[in-house]
């Protein structure tokens, strides 16, 4: 069975521009959650979809959005890029109210956005 | 606020011997915990988790413990496996809602 993947690998954008970054869960799940890994930081919540409605998002400025698509990929895009959005950026995916295990967020391997 | 606390940052343990992962949490409405393996340049792995219902639970080499009252939590790994070393993570839900929070991980090196 084929995990979470994201895309691309690694992004180098400059300050002001845009990013978008893609994410496909796993078959089955339709959650899927935005997470930001900054350097020397932990794993800070952005956003959460499901069945293509946005649920939650954490303490990040509205410049940072996404979408959930019909087929439950989702895309991250984050406007008006700062230094400070340097960062790993992961998705994970789960199932919410299918069953066993429904709280279990399985990752990607995540985007490395580096802004110059 | 770090509702979710690693407070070693890093730890080392002898190949066979038990590796003793804790964390620390300040939220009483997280109702579900978790811990994720980090390898560099991977997303986090799912390892265990536990419900604050339970006390314990094991899936081969790894338990974790949930002292709810302490409001604590802690991983072993028994023997710890060179293949072990990576960061770890522990992770908390809150009632309700499916975000989960996530301590500031703990580098788990596994020496020979």
């Amino acid at each position: 069975e084929a995990g979470v993947t994201q895309s691309p690998t690694h992004l180098i954008k400059t300050r002001g521009q845009q990013a978008t970054l893609r994410c496909s869960p796993i078959s089955g799940h339709t959650s899927v959650y935005w997470y930001q890994q900054a350097l020397g930081l932990g794993l800070q919540f952005l956003l959460w979809y499901d069945e293509g409605e946005e649920r939650n998002r954490g303490n990040f400025p509205p410049r940072f959005s996404g979408r959930q698509f019909p087929n439950y990929s989702s895309e991250l895009n984050v406007n008006a890029l700062e230094l400070e959005d340097s960062a790993l950026y992961l998705c994970a995916s789960s199932l919410v109210g299918k069953g066993q295990g429904l709280y279990e967020q399985y990752f990607g391997p995540g985007t490395r956005l580096t802004v110059t | 606020d770090q509702q979710v606390k690693q407070n070693s940052p890093s730890l080392s343990v002898q190949e066979g011997r038990i590796s003793i992962l804790n964390c620390d949490y300040t939220n009483s409405m997280f109702d579900y915990f978790l811990w994720y393996k980090k390898y560099p340049a991977e997303g986090p792995t799912f390892l265990i988790s536990i419900s604050s219902i339970k006390d314990k639970n094991e899936d081969g080499r790894f338990t974790v413990f949930l002292n709810k009252s302490a409001k604590h939590l802690s991983l072993h790994i028994v023997p710890s496996q060179p293949g072990d070393s990576a960061v770890y993570f522990c992770a908390a839900k809150i009632q309700g809602a499916q975000k989960l929070v996530f301590g500031q991980g703990t580098r788990l090196t596994i020496n020979p």
